[in-house]
């Protein structure tokens, strides 16, 4: 069974630039989340889709973050400018759902560094 | 509000000691407790939930609502359990709240 698949894997754009990331979850799987890792900390979700619905997005920082899941499949996690402390890996995760509950295990994607100069 | 503390940033021991990760957690409600697992160059995974009661690569973790407390625990550490631990706190609301993490490494 493939697992996510996550692109790119690096990134280096200077502030006030734009940058997407991509994600593709395992076959089948209802839900998706976007995390944030910064050095040294733990991932924090930025949003949860449930098929191609949002969930949660309590965290995610609306004023130049952006997520879609078109179709309910593939997703994409907009930053739109750049800020400094943008700087972190962006993992994203799925799980079968379709309740998407806590219990459901989540299975990570490889992650996409960014380095915003 | 759902936290998740993990006292520790680094651990060292030597293989054959036992190890035990800290991990306590503040939560109002019932909570679910996991511990992940990054090792090197992998992806992170799933390691152990509470709910399953199972031991996975000799780790166990129980539960203490008492102290609210999940602590990861393994009688005898060996070198390929070097890696980078985190544990996870799942609430109601169904969002997956990490701690900071800790890294374990086991030396021959």
């Amino acid at each position: 069974e493939a697992g996510v698949a996550q692109s790119p894997r690096y990134k280096i754009i200077e502030k006030r630039q734009s940058v997407a990331f991509w994600c593709n979850p395992i076959s089948g799987h209802a839900t998706l989340y976007w995390y944030q890792q910064i050095l040294g900390q733990g991932p924090k979700l930025l949003i949860q889709f449930q098929n191609n619905g949002v969930v949660d997005d309590s965290q995610l920082p609306k004023d130049r973050f952006s997520a879609e899941r078109l179709k309910g499949v593939d997703s994409t996690l907009k930053i739109q400018p750049a800020k400094l402390e943008d700087s972190a890996v962006y993992l994203c995760a799925s799980s079968l759902g379709p309740s998407g509950g806590a219990a459901d295990t989540q299975y990570f994607g490889p992650g996409t560094r960014l380095t915003v100069l | 509000a759902q936290r998740v503390t993990q006292p520790e940033k680094l651990l060292s021991v030597f293989k054959g000691a036992p190890v035990e990760l800290k991990c306590n957690y503040s939560y109002s409600g019932s909570p679910e407790l996991f511990w992940y697992v990054q090792y090197s160059r992998q992806r992170l995974q799933l390691l152990l939930r509470h709910i399953s009661r199972e031991s996975i690569k000799g780790f166990t973790a129980d539960l203490n609502k008492g102290e609210t407390s999940f602590h990861l625990k393994k009688p005898f550490a060996q070198e390929e359990d070097s890696a980078m631990y985190y544990c996870a706190l799942g609430g109601s609301n169904y969002k997956l709240t990490f701690g900071k993490g800790t890294l374990l490494t086991v030396n021959p």
